[in-house]
């Protein structure tokens, strides 16, 4: 069974603190890797994606993507409030088309 | 939400009542998802379509069924219907060709009583 694994949290930060966001993966041959914000009672959002080993930045969240040790993070700098939400992963399975295994997902509170 | 409805947004029946969820989208999207989400289970895959009267099933199939017969409807039915069928229920929808991005209807609360 493919797994997804994320801390559920809460997790609390100070409003403009960063705030690191860890997910671990268990299909080591998984190529593509994806963060959905999900505010309470909304459907999720594509806020940021990666592909390759590294960070790639997109204003102020920075998703890491590290495949020998099979984890993925996303940082948040200089929180808000309004990014109170909870934080799902999600794992593109290796050699199913277009098929994605999402995380639990980890509640994140911005304390003002 | 790019393009997706769902309907109905929400519906309480009774166990062993077929249940039909639906799902329109104007993307001409290629690809069309069932989920659902439950408590401590996060989104869980229930079947999918990658094309006209193309469908597969995912992780959580039983007691589900689909059909697609045109590109932008994608229906999802609950033949007798349970209390663990309960669940928020969003349909997605990607383009392909090697893009996995999803994008989500807004969900349609199911309670079965």
């Amino acid at each position: 069974q493919k797994e997804v694994e994320q801390n559920s949290g809460p997790l609390s930060v100070p409003e403009g603190a960063i705030a690191s966001l860890n997910c671990t993966y268990s299909d080591r041959g998984s190529q593509s890797f994806f963060w959905y914000r999900q505010y309470s009672g909304k459907s999720p959002e594509l806020i940021m994606f990666i592909y390759s080993n590294g960070d790639k930045e997109d204003g102020r969240f920075t998703a890491q993507l590290n495949k020998a040790s099979q984890y993925v993070s996303l940082l948040i700098r200089d929180s808000q409030p309004s990014d109170s939400a909870t934080y799902l992963c999600a794992v593109k399975i290796e050699g199913a088309t277009n098929k994605l295994i999402f995380g639990t997902g980890t509640l994140l509170a911005v304390q003002p | 939400d790019a393009g997706i409805t769902q309907s109905p947004r929400h519906k309480v029946t009774e166990t062993g009542t077929p249940v039909t969820l639906r799902c329109h989208q104007t993307e001409n999207h290629r690809y069309m998802y069932w989920y659902r989400q439950d408590p401590g289970h996060g989104l869980r895959l229930i079947h999918y379509s990658y094309g006209v009267k193309d469908t597969d099933k995912g992780e959580v199939s039983d007691g589900y069924s689909v059909s697609r017969s045109k590109t932008e409807d994608f229906l999802l039915t609950l033949e007798s219907a349970t209390s663990s069928q309960t669940s928020v229920y969003f349909c997605a929808i990607s383009n392909g060709q090697g893009n996995e991005k999803l994008f989500f209807g807004s969900g349609t609360q199911l309670s079965v009583l």
